[in-house]
């Protein structure tokens, strides 16, 4: 079946615009994590959905950062006001019945200039 | 604060001979380690899991170990090819039913044939 799929895989964008970052997880697949990756970097949580409840939201880095999934599905990572500090790539990744196993897709490339 | 070490040099080695990589952390009690194996330019591919409770798990060529008296886990690759050349992550997760895996920044393989 399909894996995880994010879109755009690039984005350039000015500083001080927004970007919609989109993630289409495994169907099915109840759990959805957003993390970031900035060169040389190790992947930094940024937040996480599971099911009905209230998304874990404690590794966004600033309130400029938010994300929604609608319908338990399809996820939307929204950045404000972009900072050239953000420019990093934004991974998106699901799980189902086996929490244990994370499935990552092939990511974003943010730049801001 | 917690950490997660592993070590950012390249580990270089002749194809056919066994890659271990190290993962070390501190002021961490993990449920369990993942590792997952990352290409250029994709998004990391899980490999393995182990439990805080097992000292050894085996995947055809792969072999995980983990001392949580010494906190580390050590990841071997045996008879390894060029094709096994990439990034190597280890991931903990915490305790509680968070499933919300911490990553370390990750070690290079390069294996020459």
């Amino acid at each position: 079946g399909a894996g995880v799929s994010q879109s755009p895989s690039n984005k350039v964008t000015e500083k001080g615009k927004d970007v919609e970052l989109r993630c289409d997880p495994i169907s099915g697949h109840t759990a959805l994590y957003w993390y970031r990756q900035s060169l040389g970097q190790g992947l930094e949580f940024l937040i996480y959905f599971q099911g009905n409840s209230a998304p874990d939201k404690s590794g966004l880095p600033s309130d400029r950062f938010s994300a929604e999934r609608t319908g338990g599905s399809v996820s939307t990572l929204t950045i404000q006001r972009t900072q050239q500090e953000d420019s990093a790539v934004y991974l998106c990744a699901s799980s189902g019945t086996t929490k244990e196993t994370q499935y990552f897709g092939p990511g974003t490339r943010l730049l801001v200039l | 604060s917690q950490k997660i070490e592993q070590n950012s040099e390249a580990l270089n080695i002749q194809e056919g001979k066994t890659a271990t990589l190290t993962c070390n952390y501190t002021n961490y009690s993990p449920a369990y380690l993942q590792w997952y194996r990352q290409d250029p330019g994709r998004g990391p591919v899980f490999l393995l899991l182990i439990r805080e409770n097992e000292k050894e798990k085996r995947k055809e060529r792969l072999k995980v170990t983990f001392d949580t008296t010494l906190k580390q886990s050590l990841f071997h690759i045996t008879a390894s090819q060029p094709a096994d050349s990439a990034t190597y992550l280890c991931a903990l997760v915490g305790p509680g039913g968070s499933y919300i895996p911490t990553f370390g920044r990750g070690t290079s393989l390069i294996v020459h044939p």
